[in-house]
């Protein structure tokens, strides 16, 4: 069993719709959870990072964790077509080392 | 300010041959990580530098992965006796330490004929 699950989609949604992405972990030791977007043939930028359980809110981003069912979660509201990228989760104990998620694409259409 | 940059962008080898990453972190960024980026895979964590060590390179595929730290500063991920199972996207990242944000870089694009 890989650590971090990601559905891969693609996902397709038309411009202004809620976008949510999802992922699941195996290991209940982990304390760090992260969402990186990245466009094609370009290194992933992290968007949203949090610690232990709970909500994060960063303009039309929020994610969500939780610890209970092991399920993390990123929405984005009023999307954009330039938010059309692979989103990864990721997840770490510490930070010698993270487990990445396999990514989602989302394409936004206008 | 420049942030990471890798090179080559892209590498084209045959198989048996030897390769050399490049990974010129942040300045004053502390800690380096390599990842490798299959094709519909996510990200593979294969190593984590803080200064010039390296605590942990269980994450490293094989033996013939090797990847060390100079100075503080660049670091070169070395295949040897490449596969074709070797060809993906190698990411370098680097934080101001190894609590902070990861910046990643562009990748290298290793192909394995």
């Amino acid at each position: 069993q890989k650590e971090v699950e990601q559905d891969p989609g693609p996902l397709s949604v038309p411009e202004g719709a809620i976008v949510s992405l999802n992922c699941t972990y195996s290991n209940s030791a982990f304390q760090y959870f992260m969402w990186y977007r990245q466009y094609s043939r370009k290194g992933p930028e992290l968007l949203m990072y949090t610690y232990s359980s709970g909500n994060k809110e960063d303009g039309r981003f929020t994610a969500q964790v939780d610890k209970s069912s092991k399920y993390i979660s990123l929405f984005i509201r009023d999307s954009q077509p330039s938010d059309s990228a692979t989103y990864l989760c990721a997840t770490a104990y510490n930070f010698n080392k993270f487990y990445f998620g396999s990514g989602t694409k989302l394409n936004v259409k206008p | 300010g420049a942030g990471v940059s890798q090179s080559p962008s892209n590498k084209v080898t045959e198989k048996g041959k030897d390769v050399e990453l490049r990974c010129d972190p942040i300045s004053g960024h502390t800690a380096l990580y390599w990842y490798r980026q299959s094709l519909g895979q996510g990200l593979e964590f294969l190593i984590y530098f803080q200064g010039n060590s390296a605590p942990d390179k269980s994450g490293l595929p094989s033996d013939r992965f090797s990847a060390e730290r100079t100075g503080g500063s660049v670091s070169t991920l070395t295949i040897q006796r490449t596969q074709q199972e070797d060809s993906a996207v190698y990411l370098c990242a680097s934080s101001r330490d190894s609590h902070n944000e990861q910046f990643f870089g562009p990748g290298t694009r290793l192909t394995v004929l």
